[in-house]
């Protein structure tokens, strides 16, 4: 199995200040036929289900803000919110989609400092 | 638009089995997968298996063999999953979510459903 890692665990960030998470997949999810890296992150507020943000690393969902996005390829990739918003507060998730079974990081949650 | 509708929370005791089940709406149900994935108390989440809503094709996570049934009833465009000898570390919210099928992600998801082991 993939084993994804992402860091860190959590962080605080001031309103309108950036968030920055990490994310490290055990083995490459870039397949070469397609130069995509399979690679999502989700959204989790409480009591919520996840929400997609980000598919192939870097392509954002329909509707979600601009000042979320991703980059990354390979096996190393970043989640970045450009100006943190009280609405953002959550734990977000990669997820590899490259192999059976997709596997999902630990999470990472973002507080408001 | 899209929407996946879960049944309501359910208790059951160490040993026994529980169906959760799973409406769509807004879109052709046969054209995509369900895929299952759960959350225990506090933690992240775990990916539990797959049916294709077309042809009723299963892909179940190696830990979960032989415990886990998932189902389709294309005339009500419903999935179900089933768990079988529950223990107390099966607490969990269990999800539904639409797949693509054959790796993509998972766009829409259900509500969740609460299932709860306690003797």
């Amino acid at each position: 199995d993939i084993v994804m890692t992402q860091s860190p665990d959590s962080l605080a960030v001031s309103l309108g200040e950036r968030a920055t998470i990490n994310c490290k997949s055990s083995q490459s999810v870039l397949y070469s036929s397609d130069n995509k890296s399979y690679l999502a992150w989700y959204q989790q507020k409480p009591g919520q289900p996840p929400k997609l943000l980000i598919y192939w690393a870097s392509t954002r969902e329909s509707g979600v803000p601009d000042r979320f996005s991703g980059s990354g390829s390979g096996t190393d990739f970043t989640l970045t919110i450009s100006s943190l918003q009280a609405e953002d507060v959550a734990v977000y998730y990669c997820h590899q989609y490259y192999s059976t079974p997709p596997t999902f990081g630990q999470g990472t949650k973002v507080e408001i400092k | 638009q899209v929407q996946l509708v879960q049944s309501g929370a359910d208790v059951k005791k160490p040993g026994a089995s529980v169906k959760v089940s799973c409406k769509a709406s807004g879109y052709t149900f046969t054209t995509y997968g369900i895929t299952w994935v759960r959350q225990a108390p506090g933690q992240g989440l775990e990916w539990m298996g797959w049916i294709s809503a077309y042809n009723g094709n299963t892909n179940y996570a190696q830990k979960l063999q032989g415990r886990v049934t998932m189902t389709t009833d294309t005339s009500t465009s419903t999935a179900y999953m089933e768990l079988r000898s529950l223990r107390s570390d099966d607490t969990a919210v269990y999800y539904c979510a639409r797949d693509g099928g054959g790796n993509t992600p998972f766009d829409y998801w259900g509500q969740g459903t609460l299932v709860t082991v306690s003797s």
